[in-house]
């Protein structure tokens, strides 16, 4: 069966610091992978993604993550933590079942805190 | 361009009431998701739209949970009756999806408590 494991509850992190938010997958197949955000009273914003090609993957608002297959995971980061990057970060990874380009298994998502 | 809209933000009701939650996709998407985040945990799909038809409703909880989408514009999810573990956020997406390489436009999320 598919699943997406992200193993930290939180992660705390001082401003101007760099950030990883872990993340871990088990896939029959390609894995197709995503993150999203989801600030506070906000919806799920998409992050990036990962289909094919290069292991490292560029986002929104200055993250990237790297897709490391012989380790089925796929860690967010960012060089440089942002105060306003507080959130909660969910990593997700296709279901292929049924067809639905869309349809997701999401892990339980890490709240980060940036500290000042 | 409008994104995913969903109504109400929040709603409290009582345990054997009926509640129905609304869903506006992105106009053009034919896709049309619902999911729900129970209690602090994973967010789970719950089913998948192509305009008016269901494509996929594994994820439905039980026969207590019913989703439209008539003319394959917005989606209702109604519960009826409400039980207690219905509690959560239910959060709809949108999609294009003509291909693989595309991603899910979410709404805000519609906070349900039953009490």
């Amino acid at each position: 069966a598919q699943s997406v494991a992200q193993p930290e509850d939180q992660v705390n992190v001082a401003e101007g610091n760099p950030l990883t938010v872990k993340c871990t997958y088990s896939v029959s197949g390609n894995p197709y992978l995503f993150w999203y955000v989801q600030y506070p009273n906000r919806g799920l914003q998409f992050l990036l993604k990962y289909i094919t090609g290069d292991n490292l993957v560029k986002g929104s608002y200055g993250f990237e993550a790297e897709f490391n297959k012989s380790q089925t995971s796929f860690h967010l980061k960012k060089p440089s933590a942002l105060v306003s990057d507080s959130a909660l970060y969910f990593c997700a990874v296709r279901d292929d079942s049924n067809g639905g380009y869309n349809k997701l298994i999401f892990g339980a998502g890490t709240r980060l805190a940036v500290h000042p | 361009e409008a994104g995913v809209t969903q109504f109400p933000s929040h709603s409290v009701i009582e345990k054997g009431q009926t509640v129905t939650l609304r869903c506006d996709p992105i106009s053009g998407h034919d896709n049309l998701y619902w999911y729900r985040r129970v209690m602090g945990k994973e967010i789970k799909f719950l089913l998948h739209f192509v305009k008016e038809s269901k494509q996929d409703e594994s994820g439905m909880p039980n026969n207590r949970f019913l989703a439209e989408r008539t003319g394959g514009t917005y989606s209702t999810l109604k519960v009826q009756p409400a039980e207690l573990e219905d509690s959560g956020v239910y959060f709809c997406a949108s999609s294009q999806a003509k291909g693989p390489n595309t991603e899910a436009f979410f709404g805000q999320g519609t906070r349900l408590t039953v009490v």
